[in-house]
């Protein structure tokens, strides 16, 4: 079956701009996942989906950044007022279950470049 | 909490060669560890997990690790590099919650 997509594959803004990246995980996945991969670095953990609601949004660096799951399939990752710091790799995963045990699948990744 | 360290950043090989890739975790709590493998443009895809059965995981692509409590490791190995092996490849740890840690990662190079 088809595996998690996300949209755009690049993103490039301008700083203090706000943008949406999206995430469609497997279908029937109830946890959904939200990393961040700066070069160079492995994956950074921001925050955890169960069904609708935010399990766990520890790993959010600041409150421009907030991250939706209204009907508990597709999310949306949205950062407000860009920095540059913010340009990474956003990688977003889903698994049938929480995670731990279960193996997360990994989408493609969205490029965000802030200018 | 939980971290892991891949000793490393660059790892190259001869073709046909033994690949070892180390990866050090620590963990307050008995861990589960992965190892996931990131082709360019590509998603992570997972290679093996140890969940506290046995301590010799085999994974896919001819992969295996070893779980060493005694020396806080789960290093990768391959008995013979292909080129197709050529790829970064990321250690990750978690406590069986959803807070999963990733190391920095290692690039392996295959030589022809």
């Amino acid at each position: 079956g088809a595996g998690v997509s996300q949209t755009p594959s690049n993103k490039v803004t301008e700083k203090g701009k706000y943008v949406e990246l999206r995430c469609d995980p497997i279908s029937g996945h109830t946890a959904l996942y939200w990393y961040r991969q700066s070069l160079g670095q492995g994956p950074e953990f921001l925050i955890y989906f169960q069904g609708t609601g935010a399990a766990d949004d520890s790993g959010l660096p600041n409150d421009r950044f907030f991250a939706v799951r209204p009907e508990g399939s597709v999310s949306t990752l949205k950062i407000q007022r860009t920095e540059r710091g913010d340009s990474a790799v956003y990688l977003c995963a889903s698994s049938p279950e929480r995670g731990g045990l279960e193996t997360q699948y990994f989408g493609p990744g969205t490029r965000l470049l802030v200018l | 909490a939980q971290s892991v360290t891949q000793l490393g950043s660059h790892v190259s090989v001869s073709e046909g060669a033994l690949v070892l890739l180390r990866c050090n975790y620590s963990s307050s709590v008995p861990p589960y560890l992965f190892w996931y493998v990131q082709y360019p443009n590509q998603g992570l895809q997972l290679l093996l997990k140890y969940t506290s059965a046995a301590t010799l995981v085999k994974g896919i692509n001819g992969f295996e690790a070893e779980f060493k409590k005694s020396e806080t490791s789960f290093h990768l190995t391959k008995p013979s590099a292909h080129m197709s092996d050529a790829a970064e490849y990321f250690c990750a740890v978690s406590a069986g919650n959803n807070d999963m840690r990733f190391g920095a990662g290692t690039r392996l190079t295959v030589k022809p």
